[in-house]
């Protein structure tokens, strides 16, 4: 089972401020998932990425895919109240999702 | 989107009873269910998985006798947590894949958290 790692585990940030995030492995990911969840609530799947060197957006949210994918960053711009949540990231292997413990992003306004 | 749903949404129990935790996909058929548990601050781990009509498969560490897995339907999944203790209180979140393949969406639902006193 592959180990992702994820940092920082914990970020207080300010209504406005931009902020990156990280997902790493010491092995290939076969393919990435990013997913936020809320408080209470289960994870709502924001992204996938196949292909090294991918970048999506989603509105305020740049989700990157190493080269080599072994790594992967979520940057969020002017952040708001409301992205506040958990971000994990997880491998979306053959048959099952491993997922990252995940970082808590708390955006104050 | 598709949409699972999970009942109840929470629930306490004393210790020693049976809870019965019901995972419904409701405007697709699953073949294939997952079933997480999530302790506070930590990421979700994965339990178990089950296809419609076969027994579930278990995650290294997790009792199939105490956690209790019955797919009976394309569309509705059950966890039983069997003699409950408090140190099974958790966050226990379903999710469910429409298709056959790896590859396909896995659709999460709410969530259910559980109390044992």
């Amino acid at each position: 089972t592959q180990l992702l790692e994820q940092s920082p585990q914990f970020l207080s940030i300010q209504e406005g401020e931009n902020l990156t995030v990280y997902c790493n492995s010491s092995s290939v990911f076969s393919s990435l998932q990013w997913y936020r969840q809320e408080p209470g609530e289960g994870p709502v799947l924001l992204v996938t990425v196949v292909t090294g060197g991918e970048v999506k957006k989603l509105k305020r949210l740049t989700f990157q895919f190493g080269d080599a994918r072994k790594d992967s960053s979520l940057h969020i711009t002017a952040a708001q109240p409301g992205d506040t949540g958990l971000y994990l990231c997880a491998e979306w292997g053959y048959s099952t999702l491993t997922f990252g413990k995940g970082t808590m992003l708390l955006v104050s306004p | 989107g598709a949409v699972v749903s999970q009942h109840p949404s929470w629930v306490i129990c004393k210790s020693g009873t049976s809870v019965k935790i019901e995972c419904r996909s409701l405007d697709f058929q699953a073949t294939t269910m997952f079933w997480y548990r999530q302790f506070p601050k930590q990421s979700l781990m994965l339990m178990a998985t089950s296809n419609e009509g076969s027994k579930a498969t278990y995650e290294q560490g997790v009792e199939k006798d105490k956690f209790l897995i019955n797919h009976a339907s394309l569309t509705l999944s059950t966890l039983t947590v069997t003699s409950a203790h408090p140190e099974d209180s958790s966050f226990y979140i379903c999710s469910a894949r429409a298709g056959a393949w790896g590859t396909d969406t896995q659709y999460f639902g709410p969530g259910t958290r559980l109390t044992v006193l």
